[in-house]
């Protein structure tokens, strides 16, 4: 099976840097989705990692490191429409489908 | 920019009837996928569709669920005899498995509700 642990909520103030944590423990790792959810919606995709190191997308970068079966979302120059859950999902075995985390909510306040 | 789509957006029914969620995937995806939200909860995956036929299900998914693809386009969730705890966000995504990202793209989910 497989295990995923993020906090369960953070705060950050607007104009801040964040970093929300996921580790997971797996068998056949693929590789690790992050995606952003709002309130009554769905889910979307932000970034997806398969290989060890930082892969930066404008405000939002993502780091794994598979050895340590740890990764990070870090959010920069937060805006108050960032706040919403953020949710590790991992990819494992022969699978495509793709598994969540509970999620990390987010509160961006001025 | 294609979109994954649902129907209806809620749905509101008696405990112990039948429901039937649709779903069009985005068209050249080849994989499909329903999960559910309770609410406050995480996301759960309930089964995946390939091919025509079930590719993978989680436990939740038991006698009570079946999914179809009855054409080239849609793709539906059924819930035979719905009870209040299948009171939940409903949902479908799909992949392309060609895509190096393999990302699953959400449609915005039908909100069901069992009373």
């Amino acid at each position: 099976g497989q295990n995923i642990d993020q906090p369960t909520e953070m705060t950050a103030t607007e104009g801040a840097i964040v970093q929300i944590n996921c580790t997971y423990q797996t068998s056949g790792f693929n590789g690790l989705f992050w995606y952003q959810q709002h309130a009554g919606e769905a889910p979307t995709f932000l970034s997806y990692n398969v290989l060890d190191g930082l892969e930066e997308k404008g405000r939002f970068s993502s780091f794994l490191s598979r050895s340590k079966g740890y990764s990070y979302l870090l959010l920069k120059e937060l805006q108050m429409k960032d706040s919403a859950s953020y949710l590790c999902a991992v990819v494992s075995g022969g699978s495509y489908i793709p598994t969540f985390g509970r999620g990390t909510s987010l509160i961006v306040h001025p | 920019e294609p979109e994954v789509t649902q129907t209806p957006s809620h749905q509101v029914t008696q405990m112990g009837q039948e429901v039937i969620l649709r779903c069009v995937p985005i068209s050249n995806h080849l994989y499909f996928y329903w999960y559910r939200q309770i609410l406050g909860q995480k996301v759960e995956f309930l089964v995946s569709f390939y091919n025509n036929e079930i590719s993978e299900k989680s436990e939740i998914f038991d006698d009570q669920f079946s999914v179809e693809r009855p054409d080239g386009s849609n793709f539906t969730l059924k819930i035979r005899s719905t009870k209040l705890e299948d009171s939940a966000m409903y949902f479908c995504a799909s992949s392309d498995p060609g895509q190096v990202n393999t990302e699953a793209f959400f449609g915005q989910g039908t909100r069901l509700t069992v009373v």
